[in-house]
This record gives structure tokens, C-alpha cells and sequence, in this order.
């Protein structure tokens, strides 16, 4: 079985300032980890994606995600942050256990929602 | 542009009238997923297909049903709405095991 947590439900924030959400995971042998943002009424997209190599991943509007074995964790972070990141932010898992077929079912974390004040 | 796209935005259904959601995709993914996502909570798998082969959740009710007539599109059919059934509920495809997802705009369902 695998699962994601999310530490902190709201984060509020200046603009300009730095922020992390915070994710930790457990999972089996082989593990993906994800962030999506999702606006108001929209669906998810996809932020960044750890599958395998550097652990330390950028999106191309300043988030990066750091793969952390040891701790089981992927935090998402950017050091200035802008209105319009205002959002809710979810990290997610994926994986095989040992000689199964998952197809990629992603677990989802119950969601951080960042607001960002001028 | 290649995309996932589900209809209608909003759908307004009353208690125990069957309804159906679309999902359409013209990505040529394999998979095809519903998600049911409820106000403040985390998106929960229902189902999902893989090519023709249909996975239920083990905790998805029996009122929700899905149907995948060809690789383009999955329908979700909830047959008889109770007002728990509220809900945003998304479509995503997928190439396979670790790509990630993409995901459709959403069908914000209200049972009145």
C-alpha cells in the first residue's frame, strides 16, 4: 500500500517570500512522486514529477521538489513567491509493489492550500 | 493540441435521476481513470481503464459504473444520485505506469 501526507493543510504567505509544502510518503519497492496545483473549479496539472535519477526536480515557473530517500519525503519549494501561485497543491504517489501491475495509480495527499497576500 | 475533455463543466441532476459524465481524449492514452474529488479532500480513484480492461476500486459503490467504448472516450454513469454524490469529478488518461497523469477540467456534479 502506499500513501501521502501532507503536513500542513493552509499555508498563507507574502508575496515575494519563500514557501515550502511539505509531503511525506510511504510506499513499496519502486516509487514516482508528483505535484500537481489545482485553481478554483479547475482540474489538476501537473507541476513536476520525480521518476528516477536527480533528486532534485524544477517545473518551469520556479517550484523545485527534492526526492529524499532517507526521510520519504518530496517538499515542494520556491524562493519568491507570486500572487498567482495561489492555489491548492497536491503531492502524490505512484508504484509497483513486488510483482504487481498498478498502472500507475496515483495516491493523492489531502492537499495544501497556499495563499499568497500581497 | 492534444487534450483531456470532459463535459459539461457543471452538471445539475435531481435526487435519483440517472446521469452520465463524458471524458474524451486525443492523446491515444492507454489508461483512463475517474477521480471523485469532494469539497477540501483529496481526489479518490473510482475506476480506471486499461486499454479494454476495466479496474473497480474496492470501496467504489455499485451506483457508479463506467464505459469505455473505444480509446477516445470513457463515460461515468452514476445511476441513481444521492446528494453525498456532490462532487467535482475528474478524468485522466495516462501513457502507462509513471508518466503521470493529465487531466480533464472537471464535471462539478449538484444533486438537488
Amino acid at each position: 500500500a502506499q500513501s501521502v501526507t501532507q503536513l500542513d493543510s493552509q499555508v498563507p504567505v507574502f508575496e515575494e517570500a519563500p514557501v515550502e509544502l511539505r509531503c511525506n510518503y510511504s510506499s513499496s519497492v519502486s516509487v514516482y512522486l508528483f505535484w500537481y496545483v489545482q485553481y478554483p473549479n479547475q482540474g489538476l496539472q501537473l507541476l513536476l514529477k520525480y521518476l528516477s535519477g536527480s533528486t532534485l526536480v524544477e517545473s518551469i515557473n520556479g517550484f523545485e521538489a527534492e526526492f529524499n530517500k532517507s526521510q520519504t519525503s518530496f517538499h515542494l519549494r520556491k524562493p519568491s513567491v507570486h500572487i498567482s501561485d495561489t492555489a491548492e497543491y497536491f503531492c502524490a504517489v505512484s508504484g509497483t509493489n513486488a510483482g504487481g501491475t498498478s498502472y500507475g495509480k496515483l495516491t493523492f495527499g489531502q492537499g495544501t492550500i497556499l495563499t499568497v497576500h500581497p | 493540441d492534444a487534450m483531456v475533455i470532459q463535459n459539461p463543466r457543471y452538471q445539475v441532476t435531481q435526487f435519483g435521476k440517472p446521469v452520465t459524465l463524458s471524458c474524451s481524449q486525443t492523446l491515444n492514452h492507454n489508461v483512463m481513470y475517474w477521480y471523485q474529488q469532494k469539497s477540501s479532500q483529496a481526489p479518490k480513484l473510482l475506476f480506471h481503464y486499461y486499454d479494454k480492461d476495466f479496474n473497480n476500486e474496492a470501496d467504489t459503490p455499485d451506483n457508479f459504473q463506467s464505459r469505455r467504448p473505444n480509446t477516445s472516450f470513457c463515460f461515468l454513469d452514476i445511476r441513481s444520485p444521492g446528494l453525498g454524490d456532490a462532487a467535482m469529478y475528474l478524468c485522466a488518461t495516462s501513457i502507462g505506469l509513471g508518466y503521470g497523469y493529465t487531466f480533464g477540467s472537471g464535471t462539478r456534479l449538484t444533486v438537488v
